[in-house]
């Protein structure tokens, strides 16, 4: 059975920074992409950053781009977000999801989430 | 970015009865392969994400025949046949024809 888990959110101050993980099992790791999509407290889902399954790819959206980081440890099977100088926008659950066979994008499979609260 | 928009935003129905949620997207999805990367997603409360349809018409393993994904080009269409109680939550069209991958706003389906 494939699992994801994160874990690392809480609440820190805006321009602070907090380091976000995913735990997988259950399936190839390193066979696959894996992304952050993220969904802000009653509002929908927003894709966030990607990397491919040997790191050679990375990707984010404009609005995390410069602050945070995405990052993969294949003999862990974990994957990892970097955020720096968070702002208040940035509040939200931050979920791992899968690729498929297809397509890096698939989000075939979704971890738990874990919330991040920016706020003072 | 293309710009994906669902309707209704909400969505009320009778259990047993049909219900469909419209996804249009600013741009023909249909990518150079011959696919179209439209997804769907069902978020119960309290729940994660859960992909019910991928490349339009593709149902994920375990999802009941009740849920099919139609469409063309720009056009899309999530029908939930015979609307039972775990229905409810909030559905998400999604493409990644194009990127970034975009989402559409979420419908919420509750039970009259």
């Amino acid at each position: 059975e494939v699992q994801l888990s994160e874990s690392g959110g809480g609440l820190v101050q805006p321009g602070g920074s907090l380091r976000l993980s995913c735990a997988a099992s259950g399936f190839s790791f390193i066979s696959y992409a894996m992304n952050w999509v993220r969904q802000a407290p009653g509002k929908g889902l927003e894709w966030v950053s990607i990397i491919t399954d040997n790191g050679d790819t990375i990707k984010y959206a404009d609005s995390v781009k410069g602050r945070f980081t995405i990052s993969r440890d294949n003999s862990k099977n974990t994957l990892s977000l970097q955020m720096n100088d968070l702002r208040a926008d940035d509040t939200a659950v931050y979920y791992c999801a899968k690729g498929d066979s297809i397509t890096w994008y698939g989000f075939d499979q979704w971890g738990q989430g874990t919330l991040v609260t920016v706020s003072s | 970015d293309v710009v994906v928009t669902q309707s209704p935003l909400s969505l009320p129905v009778t259990l047993g009865q049909s219900a469909s949620i419209s996804c249009r997207s600013s741009q023909s999805l249909l990518y150079s392969d011959g696919n179209t990367y439209l997804s769907w997603f069902q978020q119960r409360p309290g729940q994660s994400p859960r992909r019910l349809i991928y490349r339009l018409s593709n149902r994920d393993s375990g999802v009941p025949d009740r849920f099919s994904g139609s469409g063309s080009g720009t056009d899309f269409t999530l029908k939930i046949s015979r609307v039972e109680a775990e229905d409810v939550g909030v559905y998400y069209c999604m493409q990644n024809t194009h990127w970034p991958p975009t989402f559409g706003q979420g419908t919420k389906v509750e039970i009259k």
